[in-house]
């Protein structure tokens, strides 16, 4: 089956340090990529959709500047998130869009991330 | 605006019950509705994926229903498990959202021996 992983699975770090995470589809291509966003007992939001070869559409409220998104290659996004501060501490979930009729997106296991 | 909700927040169930998990939407014009678990701390699971055209999927003791013009779905559990117990999330896009998923609010269960 579809495998997407995340780089890595958890990071704490320094407030004003910037953080990468990687998303990687294993195997199969993705034009596409999604990244979310999810706070203690809340809901995934969208923060982004990742297109390889072209810059990422980002959803309204969030900063381009502050969450850098670079999608490489056809198997790897990636996030940056610059100068972070406690209020970026969050889960991230990144997800691939597999190629088919349905569309279907496999989701990453995700990155905790902690800024102190 | 497009909005998923989920009902109940939580749920408590014991163990072998049937149960159903709600989730409602604001735009009829769904493209594909997914169901979705997650453990504490972890990513999601998969669970169905049922296209606009689509009434149900089954997969082992799960079933999704979607109808459109309520802009509702259901996902049934029969005979719940402890196994069972985590976060079900509902997840929808829509037509001309570049396949966007919104996400529902979520139904924390658990089931009790």
């Amino acid at each position: 089956g579809a495998v997407v992983s995340q780089h890595p699975s958890w990071v704490i770090c320094k407030s004003g340090t910037s953080v990468k995470i990687e998303c990687r589809s294993l195997d199969f291509q993705a034009t596409t990529m999604f990244w979310y966003r999810q706070f203690p007992k809340q809901s995934l939001m969208l923060m982004a959709t990742s297109n390889e070869g072209s810059k990422a559409t980002y959803e309204q409220g969030v900063e381009k500047d502050k969450f850098l998104i670079n999608h490489a290659s056809l198997t790897l996004s990636t996030l940056t998130v610059t100068s972070a501060h406690p209020e970026d501490s969050s889960f991230y979930i990144c997800s691939a869009e597999a190629p088919g009729p349905t569309d279907t997106q496999y989701f990453g296991p995700g990155t905790r991330l902690t800024v102190l | 605006k497009q909005e998923v909700t989920q009902i109940p927040a939580a749920l408590s169930v014991p163990e072998g019950e049937n149960l159903v998990l709600n989730c409602s939407f604001t735009d009829s014009a769904i493209y594909n509705l997914q169901w979705f678990r997650q453990d504490p701390g972890k990513g999601l699971t998969s669970l169905l994926l049922i296209q606009s055209s689509q009434r149900e999927q089954t997969s082992g003791r799960l079933n999704a229903s979607l109808d459109k013009s309520s802009g509702r779905s259901t996902l049934y559990i029969a005979a719940s498990q402890p196994g069972d117990s985590a976060t079900y999330l509902c997840a929808a896009s829509f037509t001309g959202g570049g396949n966007k998923l919104t996400f529902g609010t979520g139904t924390q269960l658990k089931v009790e021996l």
